[in-house]
């Protein structure tokens, strides 16, 4: 069984598109997160949920809308898509919020967003 | 603001030898330390994490690392390197001021030649 699960894998798509990545976690954690990795590798944390809180919102975008039906998905929807979205999306998912002991995060396995 | 570095972009090793990728890390407080690891597209796994107690931290797929505080380093390990770790390595660190975040170094991709 897949831990953590995004869809889709790749999405090529025109700028001035919204769309919206799918993720879902069947670990029953608590908080779930999305990372953008550049073109050069680099990762970043978009945000974070902790029980369908918004617990983190680093310098992104307002394009950039993360979205938790509850605690086992957490979808990221993005308006008006620029050129420089292109990237890969990470999901993750880890127990505990902001107390705790600090467990570690599982992934998914990435959306290659491409804009065109 | 906390932070890591990862000073080598590429380490190439020959399989059987020992291999080193090395990681550095400033914080305000006390340090949460990880490993992972991706292969080519692919999410990142998980190797392990330094939280507090043994400076030498034991994980997966035969992976430790040491933690020294004097020098601030997580420097990743392996006795024996095999052809099948080759991938690109993040360390990272918990920044305890934004949460449960973890904010990554820039990445090292280890080449392991037969």
């Amino acid at each position: 069984d897949t831990a953590v699960s995004q869809t889709p894998k790749y999405l090529v798509t025109q700028m001035g598109n919204d769309k919206s990545i799918k993720c879902e976690q069947n670990l029953g954690h608590d908080t779930m997160y999305w990372y953008k990795q550049d073109s050069k590798k680099f990762l970043k944390i978009m945000f974070s949920y902790n029980n369908k809180e918004l617990i983190i919102n680093e310098t992104v975008p307002n394009r950039f809308s993360p979205k938790s039906p509850d605690k086992a998905h957490l979808n990221l929807h993005i308006n008006s898509l620029e050129l420089g979205d292109s990237a890969v999306y990470f999901c993750a998912s880890s127990q505990a919020g902001t107390s705790g002991a600090p467990y570690e995060q599982y992934f998914g396995p990435g959306t290659r967003l491409t804009v065109t | 603001a906390q932070s890591v570095a990862q000073p080598e972009d590429q380490v190439n090793v020959a399989e059987g030898n020992p291999l080193t990728v090395k990681c550095t890390y400033s914080v305000s407080g006390n340090p949460y330390l990880f490993w992972y690891v991706q292969y080519p597209n692919r999410g990142l796994q998980f190797l392990l994490k330094y939280i507090t107690g043994d400076n030498l931290v034991k994980g997966s797929y035969g992976f430790e690392a040491e933690f020294n505080k004097s020098q601030t380093s997580f420097h990743l390990k392996k006795p024996s390197a095999l052809v099948s770790d080759s991938a690109l390595y993040f360390c990272a660190v918990r920044d305890a001021q934004a949460g449960t975040a973890l904010i990554f170094g820039k990445g090292t991709t280890l080449s392991v030649s037969s």
